[in-house]
């Protein structure tokens, strides 16, 4: 069954550091998303892209975050300059039609110390 | 705007007994509603949703979830549990317009004791 790839699983960064987190979305997908878990607390979305743009971002999304889709396969999450705050799980997923249904893959472990 | 209560933060069942995980949403639209399940560090896994159609879903692992539209309810339901079971379930909402995102409630922890 195609799967949502992210990379890498966990990553550990000193804080005010750069991240990028990695997604391969489903091949045949056209809506891609970043959600984000903190610890304990429930699964929050950050923002949707689609035709190459952000379609939709929450108030959690600010100038710090930065989406793209350098080439056809991946999708990167940016984080420019990290808090602590921004330690959580973090979530791609994708979408044939941007509704109905979404993949998601098994994410990445933010760590900012 | 769209939301999600599950009522109960953790249920603890004992294998083999039934289990029900409660959910209600709120939206001022039509609905499309999911339920996902998360094993210790894992990603996110869809057992089921409802799009249309029946009320009554069926989905992976003998799970099976109701949509009750008078009670905004669409609670999920497995008559005889696993240990195997024990992991955090969440239910989500989003509505019918393309590329809307998904609402989480915040998640049921359900612990399956031998």
């Amino acid at each position: 069954e195609p799967e949502v790839t992210q990379t890498p699983s966990h990553q550990v960064t000193q804080m005010g550091q750069e991240v990028i987190l990695r997604c391969v979305p489903i091949s045949n997908h056209l809506y891609f998303y970043w959600y984000r878990q903190i610890l304990g607390q429930k699964v929050e979305f950050l923002v949707s892209f689609y035709n190459n743009e952000i379609s939709e971002k929450s108030e959690i999304f600010d100038d710090q975050f930065s989406v793209e889709r350098p080439d056809g396969s991946n999708f990167t999450l940016k984080i420019r300059s990290t808090k602590l705050e921004d330690s959580a799980m973090y979530f791609c997923a994708s979408s044939e039609r941007g509704r109905g249904g979404y993949t998601f893959g098994s994410g990445t472990r933010l760590t900012v110390v | 705007a769209q939301s999600v209560t599950q009522l109960d933060s953790q249920v603890p069942v004992f294998e083999e007994a039934p289990v029900e995980l409660r959910c209600n949403y709120s939206s001022s639209v039509s609905v499309y509603l999911f339920w996902y399940v998360q094993y210790p560090n894992q990603g996110l896994q869809l057992l089921l949703k409802y799009l249309s159609g029946s009320t009554l879903v069926k989905g992976i692992n003998g799970f099976e979830a109701e949509f009750n539209k008078s009670q905004t309810s669409f609670h999920l339901r497995k008559p005889s549990v696993h240990i195997s079971d024990t992991a955090e379930y969440f239910c989500a909402v989003s509505s019918p317009s393309r590329n809307t995102p998904l609402v989480f409630g915040k998640g049921t922890r359900l612990s399956v004791i031998a």
